[in-house]
């Protein structure tokens, strides 16, 4: 059975760093082929999409984000990590992972993660 | 980047009812396209792949269609529990998802 949870900061303050751990069970992230997302959706928003990564260390980012996310792995320890620098009240949301599967669709999602952006 | 565009954006329906809602690319997108549910307090759930594959375990009132730039996702004979948000997201560049289409009972 594929899991996925994450894990990180429920509260967090403007122009800090944003640290985000999904930890999952199931799935190798050294498998061919295999890789984690990560997607975020404001109150009463729609999804948005953040970054991907994939077995063989390729990182895929949201073109509109990317220049304030940097996602990695430890296969070792089987954790996707997120990070986003200078965090803004518009980036309180939950923060899901998700693993893409046929039709690089994200078919297994992990419980999401509420965080705030406060002062 | 390639913009989703759902519609409409809400929608009120009884049970039975055949539903349909679009999405559209502001490019083509081949078959490269998604529909998930959302349930308010929950993550999306995976219903269609591929514009047009039933993810297992979704009941077959589900259904897909399209490719290039327009997509639309059926439900044949709406049940309680299909009232929920419905996202379409985009595979073929990065990925993008839809605003979303709100399911409401009529």
């Amino acid at each position: 059975q594929i899991t996925l949870k994450e894990s990180g900061p429920t509260l967090v303050k403007p122009t800090q760093t944003l640290t985000l751990t999904c930890t999952f069970s199931g799935f190798s992230l050294s498998t061919s082929g295999v890789g984690v997302g990560w997607i975020r959706q404001p109150p009463g928003k729609a999804l948005e999409w953040l970054a991907l990564i994939y077995w063989n260390d390729d990182k895929r980012y949201s073109p509109s984000l990317k220049s304030r996310l940097t996602i990695t792995k430890d296969t070792s320890k089987n954790q996707v990590v997120l990070t986003m620098t200078n965090m803004d009240p518009v980036d309180t949301a939950t923060y899901y992972c998700a693993q893409p599967g046929r039709g690089d669709a994200f078919d297994i999602w992990g419980q999401g993660t509420m965080v705030t952006v406060s002062s | 980047d390639i913009q989703m565009t759902q519609s409409p954006s809400s929608l009120s329906a009884s049970v039975g009812d055949r539903v349909t809602i679009t999405c559209r690319a502001s490019q083509s997108i081949s078959s490269y396209l998604n529909w998930y549910q959302q349930k308010p307090g929950k993550a999306p759930k995976l219903l269609i792949y591929a514009a047009s594959s039933l993810q297992s375990g979704v009941p077959s009132r589900f259904s897909g269609s399209g490719s290039g730039t327009d997509f639309t996702l059926t439900i044949s004979s709406l049940q309680p529990e299909d009232f929920a948000t419905y996202y379409c997201q985009q595979s073929y560049r990065s990925r993008t998802f839809g605003q979303g289409t709100k399911l409401e009972i009529k």
